[in-house]
């Protein structure tokens, strides 16, 4: 089964760039990587999501391995409010369409 | 505030029991998504809707079903309730159906006793 590996937790200070890993040695040719952070208490967030480039958006940049076999995704200067849980997520296909499949998070902490 | 919503905020209910959570998308959303949360499975993919027909299946178990109306607002029903089904459910919409950025609701807490 297509799944992802995150670690557990992550720190990082305050206006300093953040790297947040993925490994998702199964992925297939079609499969996109998609990004979210879920704050306290909401519900997950869109961050960013690619296939093959590296992808840069207004909250971040995620740079994928040239196998695709692992993802990074970069928040470039960590603020207060970027204390989240980041969910790296595979988007499949199979018999009965797309399938989400979400890895098991890195809870990020920002220090001041 | 994603623009999605859903109703009610918490549910607590007994085994045995079957409840409806309701969602309404964004507006202009096309596709809905419903998802679990809970402790020991973290978050999973339940069911896809676009324009009313089931586009996507995940981890959704027979229990559960789910539709999407004319104006497009989506239900998810479970029945036959278990303990292992106290979770945070989520709905999600987007504009189409592949690739989109999806906007998630604030949840429905599901308690069952």
């Amino acid at each position: 089964d297509a799944k992802t590996t995150q670690p557990n937790s992550m720190e990082s200070n305050e206006e300093e760039p953040v790297h947040l890993p993925c490994n998702h040695s199964t992925i297939s040719g079609t499969d996109y990587i998609h990004w979210y952070r879920q704050l306290p208490s909401q519900g997950p967030e869109y961050v960013i999501h690619g296939l093959t480039s590296n992808v840069n958006n207004r909250m971040a940049s995620l740079a994928i391995a040239e196998d695709r076999k692992s993802s990074t995704l970069i928040l470039h200067r960590a603020t207060l409010r970027d204390a989240a849980v980041y969910y790296c997520i595979l988007d499949l296909f199979n018999n009965y369409g797309q399938n989400f499949v979400f890895g098991p998070g890195t809870r990020l902490s920002v220090l001041p | 505030d994603s623009g999605v919503t859903q109703t009610p905020k918490h549910l607590i209910t007994a085994t045995g029991q079957r409840v409806t959570l309701r969602c309404s998308p964004r507006s202009g959303d096309l596709s809905v998504y419903w998802y679990q949360q809970s402790l020991d499975q973290g978050l999973q993919f339940l069911i896809q809707y676009y324009n009313g027909e089931e586009r996507a299946k995940g981890n959704i178990l027979e229990r559960f079903s789910a539709q999407q109306f004319p104006d497009l607002h989506s239900e998810l029903n479970l029945s036959s309730l278990e303990l292992g089904d106290s979770a945070l459910y989520f709905c999600a919409s987007s504009v189409s159906d592949l690739y989109n950025e999806q906007f998630f609701g604030p949840g429905t807490r599901l308690t069952v006793l």
